[in-house]
């Protein structure tokens, strides 16, 4: 089965730090990989999303930039943290290909990180 | 047009009632419309799906409704119980050009069940 992993689960950094969150799923691969921001009491904002080893494809510009160095692990970073960083990051991951006509492939999340900037 | 609009934002029932979440939207591109539930400092979790071929979807206590002509679709939890207690976000899903899923989330709904 297929398990999706996360860390750290609880990040506190100080405003103009540097971020680097990780991402890693097991049990398949070729996967599709997403980035996700939560804010509090608030719905789920795609942040960065991959097809495949150095491919990614940005939704927000901002202060944050992904890389995929490996098939099936995904980081989220950043060089100097705002305040507005703040937020509940979620990593997401999907069958990158489907041998079936019509695969809508599901989006799987992972436990999530708390990131808290002061 | 990529708005899936959820409503109400929260909602009280009491253990054994029915509890429904309404979502709406309007690009007709969308073809996959997942329910994901999600416990406080959890990742969401899917719940149920169901395509847009199919008016109703049902697995155990949860069921889907969908009306393709209004681009309306609800979920439904028959007899509700305090475990429940969640935040439940529906989801509409289209295909992008280089194979990977634009997933759109409605706002929300914080569902208490109470005892």
């Amino acid at each position: 089965s297929q398990t999706i992993h996360q860390w750290p689960a609880t990040l506190v950094q100080p405003v103009g730090s540097p971020l680097s969150l990780e991402c890693t799923v097991e049990g398949t691969s070729n996967p599709n990989l997403y980035w996700y921001r939560q804010a509090a009491g608030r719905g789920l904002q795609l942040l960065f999303y991959s097809v495949g080893i150095g491919q990614i494809s940005s939704e927000v510009p901002q202060n944050l930039s992904a890389s995929r160095p490996q098939d099936r692990q995904f980081i989220l970073s950043s060089k100097k943290l705002l305040l507005s960083d703040s937020g509940f990051y979620l990593c997401a991951w999907s069958a990158g290909t489907s041998s079936l006509m019509r695969s809508y492939n599901e989006q799987f999340f992972g436990p999530g990180t708390r990131l808290t900037v002061l | 047009q990529q708005q899936v609009k959820q409503s109400p934002q929260s909602l009280i029932v009491q253990k054994g009632g029915i509890s429904i979440i309404n979502c709406a939207y309007e690009n007709t591109a969308f073809d996959y419309f997942p329910w994901y539930q999600q416990f406080p400092g959890k990742g969401p979790a899917l719940l149920i799906a169901i395509r847009p071929d199919v008016s109703e979807k049902k697995e155990g206590r949860f069921t889907i409704s969908f009306n393709k002509s209004a681009k309306q679709f609800s979920l439904h939890i028959m007899d509700s119980q305090p475990g429940d207690s969640a935040t439940y976000f529906c989801a509409a899903s289209m295909p992008r050009p280089d194979n990977a899923r634009q997933l759109t989330f409605g706002s929300g709904t914080q569902l208490t069940v109470l005892p």
